[in-house]
């Protein structure tokens, strides 16, 4: 079946300017997650949604990043003023209960 | 707090020969392990978990991975490494708070021919 779908694939922008990174889960998968990973890092963890609701989101780094699952299915990232230091790729994954985490290929973030 | 070492940054073996992946972890109460793999350009995917049960569980791939509560750890396996197995390999932990996972920083496995 379908896996987790991210788009775009890669976004480039200006220092500045605001940016949405779309999701959308493998379909009836309850639970979504936002990771970030930089170069030869490992992912971290942004933000965790059950359902509708964000169940934790201590890993946005500030006010900036913000992100939506209205109907707890796709959900958005969203991200002001970006800086260069945004550059990243932005991972997506979903789960059911038990079920081990199913990523996306991710949404290359350059900010110039 | 929850978290995963992962001591070694490359790893580097002959096509053949027998391969392991380093990973330490520091919770508290059971652990949740994970072990994901991932190639250029993609995002991870899934190879094996230990939740309870056998020390010894087996993966995607040939892969499988060794609990050891005494040493916390949970070492990656391969019995004979292939060339296609070159990628980058991230342990994690489930967070007892919820259902994130917790990664480490990576190791880079490099097999040769």
């Amino acid at each position: 079946g379908a896996g987790v779908s991210q788009t775009p694939s890669n976004k480039v922008t200006e220092k500045g300017k605001y940016v949405e990174l779309r999701c959308d889960p493998i379909s009836g998968h309850t639970a979504l997650y936002w990771y970030r990973q930089s170069l030869g890092q490992g992912p971290e963890f942004l933000i965790y949604f059950q359902g509708t609701g964000a169940a934790d989101d201590s890993g946005l780094p500030n006010d900036r990043f913000f992100a939506v699952r209205p109907e707890g299915s796709v959900s958005t990232l969203k991200i002001q003023r970006t800086e260069r230091g945004d550059s990243a790729v932005y991972l997506c994954a979903s789960s059911d209960y038990n079920s081990p985490l199913h990523f996306g290929n991710g949404t290359r973030l350059t900010v110039t | 707090a929850q978290s995963v070492a992962q001591p070694e940054d490359q790893v580097n073996v002959a096509e053949g020969n027998p391969l392991t992946v380093k990973c330490t972890y520091s919770v508290s109460g059971n652990p949740y392990l994970f072990w994901y793999v991932q190639y250029p350009n993609r995002g991870l995917q899934f190879l094996l978990k230990y939740i309870t049960g056998d020390n010894l569980v087996k993966g995607s791939y040939g892969f499988e991975a060794e609990f050891n509560k005494s040493q916390t750890s949970f070492h990656l396996k391969k019995p004979s490494a292939l060339v296609s197995d070159s990628a980058l390999y991230f342990c994690a932990v489930r967070d007892n708070q919820g259902g994130k996972l917790i990664f480490g920083q990576g190791t880079e496995l490099s097999v040769k021919p």
